[in-house]
């Protein structure tokens, strides 16, 4: 049983495409996350969600807009994509905020 | 804000070798993690440090978490060729912010 699953694993898309990145989990946590990884590995924190609600939001363009209808969910969308915004994005989830995460296998975005 | 510097950030080893990579917070933190990451792969959770000075062992990896909560150290001993991957330190204040990582590859 996959813990954190996100869909799709590869994006492929043009710039100025709108695209969306699910993300489910089915451990019960209550805390969910995006990172971004760039091409160094370096991974940023995008934004965090308790229990349906927004609790960090990064300095991140507005073009990208999370969304949990469910704790056990967080989707990400992202409007007008550009050739910076590829990499690879995490989702992941952990019980609190002080707890380990869970990371999902990721979704590696290419914007050409 | 809160960054957390992890050095070195390539470590080539001999196999059979050991190794230590070090982590430094701006800040005195409430926890540290650590995770390590395959190539192609996710970053998988290794273990939580929250006492000042805690030690912990997974078989032949160490975790150290300083006197002052500020850094922590992951030593690894008879490096195998299953030790291939990064290894992020990641400090919690009231966010996990990752270090940059240290990438480690093994001559067989």
């Amino acid at each position: 049983d996959t813990a954190v699953s996100q869909t799709p694993k590869y994006l492929v898309t043009q710039m100025g495409n709108d695209k969306s990145i699910k993300c489910e989990q089915n451990l019960g946590h209550d805390t969910m996350y995006w990172y971004k990884q760039d091409s160094k590995k370096f991974l940023k924190i995008m934004f965090s969600y308790n229990n349906k609600e927004l609790i960090i939001n990064e300095t991140v363009p507005n073009r990208f807009s999370p969304k949990s209808p469910d704790k056990a969910h967080l989707n990400l969308h992202i409007n007008s994509l550009e050739l910076g915004d590829s990499a690879v994005y995490f989702c992941a989830s952990s019980h609190g905020s002080t707890d380990g995460y869970t990371f999902g296998s990721g979704t590696r975005l290419t914007v050409v | 804000g809160q960054q957390v510097m992890q050095i070195p950030q390539y470590q080539h080893v001999q196999e059979g070798e050991d190794f230590t990579t070090y982590c430094n917070s701006s800040t005195t933190l409430s926890n540290i993690q650590w995770y390590k990451q395959r190539p192609g792969g996710h970053p998988v959770f290794l273990i939580q440090l929250v006492k000042s000075g805690e030690v912990k062992k997974q078989k032949r990896l160490t975790f150290q978490f300083g006197e002052a909560k500020k850094n922590s150290s992951l030593h690894i001993t008879a490096t195998q060729t299953t030790d291939v991957g990064t290894y992020f330190c990641a400090g919690n204040d009231y966010k996990l912010s990752f270090g940059a990582g240290t990438t480690v590859t093994v001559r067989a």
